[in-house]
């Protein structure tokens, strides 16, 4: 069966400071992954998405990037963190796009 | 563009009463549809979908929601509330008709009174 792990579970973080958070999914090949964020008491923002290694789309600008290093792996950085970057952050993967997604158990991050 | 709108960002119910999340979505086009759940701190978990065949969809934790096209809505029930069905609820679209993007509504808080 196929499983998401996202990494760390939580994170606090001062303003400016650099971010990365990783995802990784086991089970499957050749994944279409996503980044969400959800602010507090707020939906589901797209951040980015990816259909193969190395090829991202951006669905928002901001100081955020993606990157695919490995089929499975996805990872979401920063070089420099602001205090609006605070939220939940939620990896997804389909086996299509349109197709039902399936999340991580997300990561808090609290930048201070 | 492709909208889902959740009526009722909060809903209350008692336990063992029923439980109906609404959710419509504006399309022409029948859509793939789905209802999620999260729990506080937690990543989002497929509760059913829809995408062709029988329009009334049988999910778990005893959830079932139906395709209604000529309403194009696809509310979520159950028949007896839980006070473990607490949590947040999330109706989304996707389909050739979005451009296989997937569309999210804002959620609806569900509380269960004991």
């Amino acid at each position: 069966s196929q499983t998401i792990h996202q990494w760390p579970a939580t994170l606090v973080q001062p303003v400016g400071s650099p971010l990365s958070l990783e995802c990784t999914v086991e089970g499957t090949s050749n994944p279409n992954l996503y980044w969400y964020r959800q602010a507090a008491g707020r939906g589901l923002q797209l951040l980015f998405y990816s259909v193969g290694i190395g090829q991202i789309s951006s669905e928002v600008p901001q100081n955020l990037s993606a990157s695919r290093p490995q089929d499975r792996q996805f990872i979401l950085s920063s070089k420099k963190l602001l205090l609006s970057d605070s939220g939940f952050y939620l990896c997804a993967w389909s086996v299509n796009r349109g197709y039902e997604q399936y999340f991580g158990p997300g990561t808090r991050l609290t930048v201070t | 563009a492709q909208s889902v709108t959740q009526l009722g960002s909060h809903v209350s119910v008692s336990e063992g009463a029923l439980v109906l999340l609404r959710c419509n979505y504006s399309s022409s086009v029948p859509p793939y549809l789905f209802w999620y759940v999260q729990y506080p701190n937690q990543g989002l978990q497929l509760l059913l979908k829809y995408t062709t065949g029988a329009t009334l969809v049988k999910g778990i934790n005893g959830f079932e929601a139906e395709f209604k096209k000529s309403e194009t809505s696809f509310h979520l029930t159950k028949p007896s509330a839980h006070m473990s069905d607490a949590a947040e609820y999330f109706c989304a679209v996707s389909g050739p008709n979005t451009g296989n993007q997937f569309y999210f509504g804002t959620g609806t808080s569900l509380t269960v009174i004991p």
